[in-house]
């Protein structure tokens, strides 16, 4: 089956540094998605993306946060100024179409602001 | 937006017994899919179900969407069944944006 890939698995970075989240999606799909897990909690929707713009985004996702495409097989997080409570896990996703089919994950990308 | 609760919070099977974990969803939904997540993290797709009856081994789930509700069907548990199982929605409409119900955290003891 195929896989959305992301890197690193780990991570672990000083507070108030930039930190960027890479991922490759399936390679025939075109929507893309960021979602979080602070430990223990639930998984949240951040992102997602289409055609090289944002289609739509969370509360959480303030300006400390950026999402790109760069080339044609990337799509990458950014976060700028990292803070304590951006650590978690974060997953990349992906899917064919915009509704009604399976979004496919990546095994996540943990990250811890120390 | 939608709501997505899922019961119970959490389970504990001997290994053998069979299992039924709950969602339930406030919305007509487009998306309906459950996740295993392993001790590691990683977020295991089991399930796309917006509707019907699928079958994949040990692992069943029905959707009924005009009562919105989803059931997780485990049988024959095994310790590596362990884990959270999460079931996400996304709402009718130009959406694919999921919402995570809280997650059953299963423990099958050998």
């Amino acid at each position: 089956e195929p896989e959305v890939t992301q890197t690193p698995s780990h991570q672990v970075t000083q507070m108030g540094q930039e930190v960027i989240l890479r991922c490759v999606p399936i390679s025939n799909h075109l929507y893309f998605y960021w979602y979080r897990q602070i430990l223990g909690q639930k998984v949240e929707f951040l992102v997602s993306f289409y055609n090289n713009e944002i289609s739509e985004k969370s509360e959480i996702f303030d300006d400390q946060f950026s999402v790109e495409r760069p080339d044609g097989s990337n799509f990458t997080l950014k976060i700028r100024s990292t803070k304590l409570e951006d650590s978690a896990m974060y997953f990349c996703a992906s899917s064919v179409m915009v509704a009604g089919n399976t979004i496919y994950f990546g095994e996540g990308s943990w990250l811890t602001v120390v | 937006g939608i709501q997505v609760e899922q019961s119970p919070p959490d389970l504990i099977l001997q290994e053998g017994a069979n299992s039924t974990l709950r969602c339930n969803f406030s919305d007509s939904v487009n998306n309906l899919q459950w996740f295993h997540q392993n001790p590691w993290g990683q977020l295991i797709n089991l399930f796309y179900i917006p509707s019907g009856t699928k079958q994949n081994g040990r692992l069943s789930a029905t959707t009924v969407a005009t009562e919105r509700y989803s059931l997780l069907y485990i049988s024959s548990s095994q310790t590596t069944d362990s884990g959270v199982y999460f079931c996400a929605a996304a709402r009718r409409g130009a959406t694919n944006k999921l919402i995570f119900g809280t997650g059953t955290l299963l423990a099958v003891q050998p």
